[in-house]
């Protein structure tokens, strides 16, 4: 079946690291997606990885895939107070295309302590 | 370029009614999607539409009518609005190839009473 999960929250404190972590069920996802969504507001796409890299570094944002554990992680560094959102992983579903669906993690709220 | 618009932001419903959620994307985006967002649920993909004239169902479609006469809309319609349709809903669009951009719209908050 099509699972993504994800932990509810996660509370760190300004300057601090954050990791944010999802386990997903479909071994043939093609791309794995974090967004995200605060306040009231819609989702934003923070970064994506292929599913065949392990590792994918934009500015204070690294994505780690361990594609044999179906893991995946976000670390944010240096974390902000606007970080503080709820964040979601996403796998895209299908043979590629653009047919493909995304199936979405609950979310993880991210807490940012000053 | 104003990306993705959805209209209402907001609206109450009474059990039974019927309505249209509006979507448009000005990008030339061929793939559209509706999404729906519920607490612990994470979102669940409704209706999506691959360009215009084609739609198909996504994992919690019942309820729900889309119709894609146009490359820029995809209107969301509930026939007849139950309290289980309480949620955010979201659209969606991309450029067909998977792993481009994926744009949100800003979400439409429906209650049913």
């Amino acid at each position: 079946g099509e699972d993504v999960e994800q932990s509810l929250f996660l509370s760190v404190r300004e300057g601090d690291s954050s990791v944010i972590n999802c386990t997903y069920t479909d071994s043939s996802s093609t791309y794995l997606y974090w967004y995200k969504q605060e306040p009231g507001a819609g989702l934003q796409l923070l970064t994506y990885i292929f599913s065949n890299m392990d590792m994918k570094q934009d500015q204070r944002l690294t994505v780690l895939l361990n594609k044999k554990d179906k893991h995946l992680s976000l670390r944010i560094a240096d974390t902000q107070t606007g970080d503080s959102a709820i964040y979601f992983c996403a796998e895209s579903i299908g043979p590629g295309g653009a047919t493909n669906k995304l199936i979405f993690g609950t979310g993880t709220l991210l807490a940012v302590q000053p | 370029n104003a990306g993705v618009t959805q209209t209402p932001k907001f609206q109450v419903l009474k059990t039974g009614q019927s309505m249209t959620l509006q979507c448009a994307q000005d990008m030339n985006h061929e793939y559209m999607s509706w999404y729906r967002q519920d607490p612990g649920m994470g979102l669940r993909l409704i209706h999506y539409s691959v360009g215009a004239g084609i739609t198909d169902q996504g994992e919690v479609p019942n309820g729900y009518n889309v119709s894609r006469s146009t490359t820029e809309d995809f209107p969301l319609r509930l026939l007849s609005a139950a309290p289980s349709q309480t949620s955010v809903y979201f659209c969606a669009s991309r450029q067909g190839v998977v792993g481009n951009t994926i744009y949100f719209g800003e979400g439409s908050w429906l209650t049913v009473v």
